[in-house]
């Protein structure tokens, strides 16, 4: 049981929006902490996909966005495509715990 | 080019240890921290724990205290992480990855390749 809640699953269409929440306590995100999320795709390494709860890296199209309010932080996904099939991760640090933590991940179907 | 490359798989045995490397390349070894990182067959990421290159400062999960240990070699630029007393639990992939920034918290990349690690007598 993560520290860091998030629905195992979403899915939407090809084009469609979607987004993936990220439900933390006051000793993370509802503290001063950032939120930074990952896409891991099978097979691969995972990869940075926002930091700093609405910051894109380099390379990172802008169909990616965050964004984070008290203990709620948001993933958001524009015009959906096969290639974004992968399972996404939050990640922050918790202050009772003295760790940096992820969340269980939220699997992404295209339907 | 920011690399970091891990060392290969292992087999081991339960109650073995096991130590992994992972060398960094690209960037100036002792001004980011690194974390470790694993992920069991079907389940999620999992945070170890996190290295100082420049001291060696370290801090690990609770879950894994006393059973980890996580080391930098500057003259290499390597980093180490052993972990003992191995139960099937254990078998997994696991990252080493470097934070973003070296000054501030942005997340971690690069992400090594990943090291898989079975446990099974």
């Amino acid at each position: 049981q993560s520290v860091l809640t998030q629905p195992p699953s979403v899915s939407g269409a090809p084009g469609q929006r979607v987004t993936i929440s990220c439900i933390g306590t006051n000793s993370n995100l509802g503290d001063i902490y950032d939120v930074h999320w990952y896409q891991h795709l099978p097979g691969t390494v995972p990869r940075l996909l926002i930091y700093a709860n609405t910051h894109r890296p380099s390379g990172v199209p802008d169909r990616f966005s965050g964004s984070k309010s008290g203990t709620l932080a948001s993933l958001a996904i524009t015009g959906l495509q096969a290639e974004d099939e992968a399972d996404y991760y939050c990640q922050s640090f918790d202050n009772t715990l003295s760790a940096w933590v992820f969340g269980g991940g939220t699997k992404l179907t295209v339907v | 080019q920011v690399q970091m490359e891990q060392s290969g798989a292992e087999v081991k045995e339960p109650g073995a240890s096991v130590k992994i490397s992972c060398k960094a390349a690209g960037y100036t070894f002792t001004n980011y921290h690194v974390h470790w990182v694993r992920q069991a067959p079907g389940q999620g990421l999992e945070w170890m724990g996190i290295i100082n290159p420049s001291d060696g400062s370290t801090s690990y999960t609770q879950k894994f205290q006393g059973r980890i240990s996580m080391t930098a070699d500057k003259s290499v630029n390597t980093l180490f992480m052993e972990i003992s007393g191995l139960e099937s639990d254990d078998t997994a992939l696991y990252y080493c990855a470097r934070e973003r920034a070296d000054s501030s918290q942005e997340g971690l990349d690069p992400w090594g390749q990943g090291t898989l690690v079975t446990v099974s007598s």
